[in-house]
């Protein structure tokens, strides 16, 4: 079975750019989060999302963050403009419904913003 | 505020030289533990989930144990191929808290030969 794809795998662009990560569930996974992960804080989650529709978005840090799931098998997030402490490891992960239920990880998106 | 703190941040142990790695969490409510392993370069992958003190979980040389205020995950004759970050993350029990899962920062696991 394929799990959660995120691409690109890597990504080095210029501050100031437009930065879009990409997202692919597990099929049938009715949840979809969006992590970020750096040395000094850890995996942190930034949104997650219920069939299609966005739960919790606390973890956003500013208004240059945005994500959208415009269809229950892609999810994006988008940064504009980026600034180089967005520089991390961007995760995203599904999971079925049911609290009990573990998420599932993709192997991420490196992102240097110089 | 939900706090999950795990120890130590690093660990080198010697090939069948067994160890436990500590998570202590402060959550008004415990919905689930979860314990992940994580490769460089890789995503987190899910090991196990608690939900009570007093339960346990074993797979393999791993064993997954829970109270109150902590989470020990026991690695018993470890091999090269353990060595990994493992992290524990708790989900709190409350309508505003969803199904966020809180991560702390991971004990990074070297096995020699």
């Amino acid at each position: 079975d394929a799990g959660v794809i995120q691409s690109p795998r890597h990504e080095v662009t210029e501050m100031g750019q437009e930065v879009t990560l990409r997202c692919k569930p597990i099929s049938g996974h009715d949840y979809l989060f969006w992590y970020r992960q750096t040395m000094m804080r850890g995996l942190e989650l930034l949104i997650y999302f219920n069939n299609n529709v966005p739960i919790d978005d606390s973890g956003m840090p500013e208004d240059r963050f945005s994500a959208k799931m415009p269809n229950a098998s892609f999810s994006t997030l988008k940064i504009q403009p980026s600034e180089p402490r967005d520089s991390a490891v961007y995760f995203c992960a599904s999971s079925l419904p049911g609290v009990d239920q573990p998420q599932h990880f993709g192997d991420g998106t490196r992102l240097s913003i110089l | 505020e939900d706090q999950v703190t795990q120890s130590p941040e690093a660990l080198r142990l010697q090939e069948g030289e067994s160890s436990s790695l500590n998570c202590s969490y402060t959550v008004s409510g415990l919905r689930g533990l979860f314990w992940y392993r994580q490769d460089p370069g890789k995503g987190p992958e899910f090991l196990f989930t608690l939900y009570s003190a007093g339960e346990e979980k074993e797979k393999e040389r791993l064993k997954a144990t829970l109270t109150k205020k902590e989470s020990f995950l026991h690695i018993t004759a470890p091999k090269p191929e353990d060595s990994a970050t493992y992290l524990c993350a708790v989900q709190a029990d409350g309508s505003n808290s969803g199904y966020a899962l809180n991560f702390g920062k991971g004990t990074s696991l070297l096995v020699t030969p």
